[in-house]
């Protein structure tokens, strides 16, 4: 069982170029979620999706479009890379229900040059 | 503004004494709680968590307390144990299908337990 898979691990980027990062998971879970990590600031959610078709905007999306035109994946892509974008990306998947608890990839480092 | 605060930037601990991490919140509208542990190159993992109806739950060597009139809640690890160091970041969230997944996280705290 994969569970939450992100690709790639690492990318270096120059300032004004565009990418995406990648998530898959394989639990048929309906939520699923991106967050960045900085240090000093924890966690921040930049984009969610309760569903396939549906995404809605977390604390910090600027700079950052997301879909879900499946249950499985939900990339992540970075229209005009800028340095603050710089940071480790987290994709996180979540059944729902009482806990809410959610299950994360291992991450992809981005660096802009 | 932080609505989830981990003021503790790190907590050094030996070996087999209890391990406390703290955190506290400002979000009333929070009602239910959870702490990650997080390794190096790794995503967080759960650990445990608390519903605002109660104060404490515990599962093994980890237990957490909630003081919702302090909005306030501790992490305690007994006994600590070297594996156990690792950044633990305390999160919160607002109950309801639409705010699953929809996590506030804190700063996080690295716990270093030393043998």
């Amino acid at each position: 069982n994969a569970g939450v898979t992100q690709t790639p691990k690492f990318q270096v980027l120059k300032t004004g170029q565009s990418m995406t990062l990648q998530c898959a998971q394989d639990m048929n879970h309906e939520y699923m979620s991106w967050y960045r990590q900085d240090p000093g600031m924890g966690l921040r959610l930049i984009h969610y999706s309760v569903g396939a078709g549906i995404t809605d905007q977390g604390e910090v999306p600027n700079g950052y479009n997301v879909s879900r035109s499946t249950t499985e994946d939900f990339p992540l892509r970075l229209l005009s890379a800028a340095p603050s974008q710089t940071s480790v990306y987290f994709c996180a998947s979540c059944p729902g229900g009482h806990t809410g608890e959610l299950f994360f990839g291992e991450g992809s480092r981005l660096t802009v040059l | 503004d932080q609505q989830v605060k981990q003021n503790s930037p790190s907590l050094s601990v030996q070996e087999g004494r209890i391990s406390i991490l703290n955190c506290d919140y400002t979000n009333s509208m929070f009602d239910y709680f959870l702490w990650y542990k997080k390794y190096p190159a790794e995503g967080p993992t759960f650990l445990i968590s608390i519903s605002s109806i109660k104060d404490k739950n515990e599962d093994g060597r980890f237990t957490v307390f909630l003081n919702k009139s302090a909005k306030h809640l501790s992490l305690h690890i007994v006994p600590s144990q070297p594996g156990d160091s690792a950044v633990y970041f305390c999160a919160a969230s607002v109950s309801g299908g639409t705010s699953y997944g929809k996590l506030t996280f804190g700063q996080g705290t690295i716990l270093t337990v030393h043998p």
